[in-house]
């Protein structure tokens, strides 16, 4: 157990609609990281935020948007959900902001039918 | 772990032989260097890291090798077991001056141990 957690464990919805991923980060850590797990484009960084505040982006499309709350959990908004958007989503977490070690949620499945 | 990718590269090795996976990394301003392990069905889970200005590092039963030189990166595990059968990734990050910290992934290696 890494101590990240991610909730819900597995989504599945229709195109065109929206949902949202919550992650719950590792005690003390203050970065929390997105990425994203397909068949096709492997892991893909998505979104760091660091004590609240949006450090990088990465591939992550319009239709997505993160925030990191006061208590440092994270939420990623996905909407006008297409069936490309099926993957696993991931959350990991790490003390700093820069290269550290990041440890990763057990991911959240979505399925877009 | 989750196939990654059509033509995930797999390596096969017989119990309690060493396994030694490899990856070559993509840019030369990277300095921080993580191997992950997946699983079936669960997120990456943290092996080993390695900062540039070293050239090896060593855990319990795995090693991390890196050369600068030809941007390759490479792990060893000894006594290779039956619960080391998973998808192995390298990841990246480029030095942005400590800013931030996104990792870049490799494609990953699927380990298979015969028993």
């Amino acid at each position: 157990d890494s101590g990240v957690t991610q909730t819900p464990k597995h989504l599945i919805t229709a195109t065109g609609q929206r949902v949202t991923l919550r992650c719950s980060p590792r005690s003390g850590d203050l970065s929390v990281y997105w990425y994203q797990q397909s068949l096709d484009q492997g892991l893909q960084f998505l979104i760091q935020y660091y004590n609240g505040e949006e450090r990088a982006k990465g591939n992550i499309l319009e239709r997505f948007s993160a925030q990191q709350f006061p208590d440092l959990h994270s939420e990623l908004n996905l909407s006008s959900l297409e069936l490309g958007d099926s993957a696993l989503y991931f959350c990991a977490s790490s003390v700093g902001l820069g290269a550290d070690t990041q440890y990763f949620g057990p991911g959240t499945r979505l399925t877009v039918l | 772990g989750e196939s990654v990718g059509l033509h995930l590269p797999t390596l096969s090795v017989q119990e309690g032989d060493n396994s030694i996976i490899n990856c070559a990394y993509s840019n030369s301003a990277s300095d921080y260097f993580i191997w992950y392990k997946q699983e079936s069905g669960k997120g990456p889970q943290f092996i080993i890291d390695i900062r540039s200005n070293m050239d090896k590092r060593q855990g319990q039963r795995v090693t991390v090798l890196l050369n600068k030189t030809v941007k390759h990166l490479s792990l060893q595990i000894a006594a290779t077991q039956p619960g080391d059968s998973a998808v192995y990734f390298c990841a990246e990050n480029m030095n942005y001056g400590g800013s931030q910290g996104n990792l870049i992934f490799g494609k990953g290696t699927k380990l298979s141990v015969k028993p």
